[in-house]
């Protein structure tokens, strides 16, 4: 089945500054790469996503890229603010109809 | 709509007891999983059903978990006889054809002491 690492697993930043999340998949029928944002206590969000057709894709201050050969996608966060802390996922679709995550990474921006 | 409807929201239960979990997916999802959160393990996908019929449960972890679709909105996870190591978040999720787009519920605290 589909594996999912993700680092770091834990990240401080200070406010304004950039944050970068990298994942790496092992299953190359993978053609879904979403990525969730949990904040305490809550449900997990879809925040973006990206199919394999694509390398990059950008929607305000949250970019995702691709890179099919290597296996590995990364989340990308400039101008980090106090309300981006939270616990960020990666997903790989696999070959089947799931979603395999990451172990996640717990973001912490300081102001 | 009003989202992925799960109940309890907590549940603590002592250990040998029967628990049962719920979950109504968006009304028109086909798709439906289960998942589990633990510090350690992050989140793991339990099962899956697709148009009611359970997909692949190679997730469950052992026979005390089981887990049924019986209509389109809605699904059970059971666990007979509950243990202190199964406390975790369990999460209902459900989608419109697959891995696509899930929305997640609020997700049932269980805690097994």
């Amino acid at each position: 089945g589909e594996n999912v690492e993700q680092h770091p697993s834990t990240l401080s930043v200070q406010e304004g500054d950039s944050a970068v999340i990298k994942c790496t998949y092992s299953d190359s029928a993978s053609n879904y790469f979403p990525w969730y944002k949990q904040e305490l206590g809550k449900r997990p969000q879809l925040i973006i996503d990206i199919r394999s057709n694509v390398g990059e894709k950008k929607d305000q201050r949250i970019a995702v890229t691709l890179n099919k050969t290597a296996k590995h996608f990364s989340l990308h966060i400039t101008e980090t603010q106090p309300e981006d802390s939270a616990v960020y996922f990666c997903a790989a679709s696999g070959s089947g109809y799931a979603l395999n995550f990451g172990k996640g990474t717990s973001l912490l921006v300081t102001p | 709509d009003a989202g992925v409807i799960q109940s309890p929201r907590h549940e603590v239960t002592e250990m040998g007891q029967e628990v049962t979990l719920r979950c109504k997916p968006i009304s028109g999802h086909n798709s439906l999983f289960w998942y589990r959160q633990t510090m350690m393990r992050g989140l793991e996908l339990l099962i899956y059903f697709n148009n009611n019929v359970p997909i692949d449960d190679s997730g469950m972890p052992e026979d005390r978990f089981s887990a049924k679709m019986p209509n389109a909105s809605f699904s059970t996870l059971k666990i007979q006889p509950s243990e202190p190591r199964d406390s975790a978040v369990y999460f209902c999720a459900s989608s419109l054809g697959g891995r696509d787009g899930y929305t997640f519920g609020s997700g049932t605290r269980l805690t097994v002491v």
